[in-house]
C-alpha cells in the first residue's frame, strides 16, 4: 500500500519570503500525487496535481510542485508567500481507488 | 455553482450512540467518497460510492456504512460511537470513479464523542 510522508509538521515563514513543503511517497510505480489545502474550519481545496507528462506543474495562488520520480517526491514551493497563505497543506497520492493523505504541514506566515 | 454541502455542521454524541451524516454534490457530479480526519491528521479514505453501488471501502469497521440516492447525495452511518470516532468527517464529491479525476471537498461535519 502507499504511504506519504510530509517530514515537516509546521514551516514558519516571514510574508514574501520563499517556501517549500517537503512531501515523499512510498512506492516507485505510477502514481498520480496531489496537494490539498485546508484553511482554518474548511474543507480541503485542490492547489494541483500531477498525472503524467512534465514533472513541473503549476496551480492555483502562485503554488508549483515538482514530481522527482527518483527520489518518490513531489515538494511544494512557492517564491513569495503571503499572510493569506497561512493554512495546513496536506499532500495526496493514488492507490487504486482512493486518495492516501500525508499528515499535513502547517504553513505559517509571518508579517 | 454550489459547492458540496454537508448536513450538520457540528454534531455532539455520547458513546454507544448511532449518528446519520449526510452530503450533497455539486451538480453533475456522480461520485461521493468519505474521508475521517483526526484531529491533527491527515484526511483517511471510508468509502466510494458512484451510481448508487459502492466502489471502494477503506479499512474502518463494519459500525460505519454509507448508501447514495438516485440524485447522488449520500449518507454515512456509524453505529455504536466511540470516542475515538470523534473527527471531522468530510465529503468529496466528482464526476467520475476514476481517482485522477479532481475531488471537490464539503466543509466536513465535526462529530464529537463524549
Amino acid at each position: 500500500a502507499q504511504s506519504v510522508t510530509q517530514l515537516d509538521s509546521q514551516v514558519p515563514v516571514f510574508e514574501e519570503a520563499p517556501v517549500e513543503l517537503r512531501c515523499n511517497y512510498s512506492s516507485s510505480v505510477s502514481v498520480y500525487l496531489f496537494w490539498y489545502v485546508q484553511y482554518p474550519n474548511q474543507g480541503l481545496q485542490l492547489l494541483l496535481k500531477y498525472l503524467s507528462g512534465s514533472t513541473l506543474v503549476k496551480g492555483i495562488n502562485g503554488f508549483e510542485a515538482e514530481f522527482n520520480k527518483s527520489q518518490t517526491s513531489f515538494h511544494l514551493r512557492k517564491p513569495s508567500v503571503h499572510i493569506s497563505d497561512t493554512a495546513e497543506y496536506f499532500c495526496a497520492v493514488s492507490d487504486t481507488d482512493k486518495l492516501i493523505f500525508g499528515t499535513g504541514t502547517r504553513l505559517q506566515v509571518f508579517p | 455553482d454550489a459547492g458540496v454541502t454537508q448536513s450538520p455542521t457540528h454534531l455532539i454524541k455520547t458513546r454507544g450512540q448511532q449518528v446519520t451524516l449526510r452530503c450533497s454534490p455539486i451538480s453533475g457530479h456522480k461520485s461521493v467518497s468519505w474521508y475521517q480526519q483526526v484531529l491533527g491528521q491527515g484526511p483517511q479514505f471510508i468509502f466510494q460510492y458512484y451510481e448508487k453501488e459502492e466502489r471502494g471501502r477503506g479499512n474502518f469497521p463494519d459500525r460505519f456504512s454509507a448508501r447514495q440516492f438516485p440524485n447522488y447525495s449520500s449518507e454515512l452511518n456509524v453505529n455504536a460511537l466511540l470516542l475515538g470516532d470523534s473527527a471531522l468527517y468530510l465529503c468529496a464529491t466528482g464526476r467520475g470513479t476514476s481517482v485522477a479525476d479532481t475531488q471537490y471537498f464539503g466543509p466536513g461535519t465535526r462529530l464529537t464523542v463524549l
